[in-house]
């Protein structure tokens, strides 16, 4: 079945310490994006990628890095710049012909 | 700049009574409107999308939502709630095409279903 893998669901981070998640996704679909989700506050982007080897900074790119050098893959670096980064994360893509985006079941980071 | 207001935060209901929950957007163009659901710890499903022809949109788990331009509404209907509807419910904007295809979502309608 087509659809999006994130790894790890859980992951800790120590303070100063980089570490990446992983979204690929078998759906052929250009588009990708990565969102950040704290609660009250909705889903917010941070960056996004519409073919491969480009990306643009979304809303909150700060302390955040991505590369897609794949159009199946699209990492998500959390740097030791991103001050606050205990949140949900979720990856998404979306066909050329717009029916919306499918996500990723997220991964969850926990400063420790 | 587009916008979503999702203005329940938390909203109750009974199994088996109606449910209505609220979005009002702001988007410069024609809107391409969506509705997502979101369980604990999980990513979001679809539930329903708009963006031409019949304002009233039929989708998955016996949802439905009504486009209102004059009101920029998309609010989301369900004639009879189920336990198993208990969730996040989360309304989104974006364009067709263009714009780096972004959405913007609301901050989402934490719903619970009383039994």
């Amino acid at each position: 079945d087509g659809g999006i893998t994130q790894s790890p669901k859980y992951l800790f981070r120590k303070e100063g310490q980089n570490v990446t998640l992983s979204c690929e996704q078998n759906l052929n679909h250009d588009a990708m994006y990565w969102y950040r989700q704290d609660p009250g506050q909705g889903l917010r982007l941070i960056y996004y990628s519409q073919i491969v080897n480009d990306f643009q900074k979304g809303d909150i790119a700060e302390g955040y890095s991505v590369s897609r050098e794949k159009k199946e893959s699209f990492p998500l670096t959390v740097t030791s710049a991103q001050k606050n980064p205990t949140a949900f994360y979720l990856c998404a893509s979306r066909d050329e012909r717009g029916a919306g985006y499918t996500f990723g079941s997220g991964t969850r980071l926990t400063v420790v | 700049a587009q916008s979503v207001t999702q203005p329940d935060i938390h909203i109750t209901v009974s199994e088996g009574a109606s449910l209505e929950l609220r979005c009002n957007y702001s988007y410069g163009a024609t809107p391409y409107l969506f509705w997502y659901v979101q369980s604990p710890g999980q990513g979001l499903q679809l539930l329903l999308k708009y963006f031409s022809g019949d304002t009233l949109v039929q989708g998955i788990k016996g949802f439905e939502a009504e486009f209102k331009r004059s009101q920029s509404s998309f609010n989301l209907r369900k004639p009879s709630v189920h336990w198993s509807d208990a969730a996040e419910y989360f309304c989104a904007v974006g364009p067709l095409t263009g714009g780096g295809n972004k959405l913007t979502f609301g901050t989402g309608t934490q719903l619970k279903v009383e039994l």
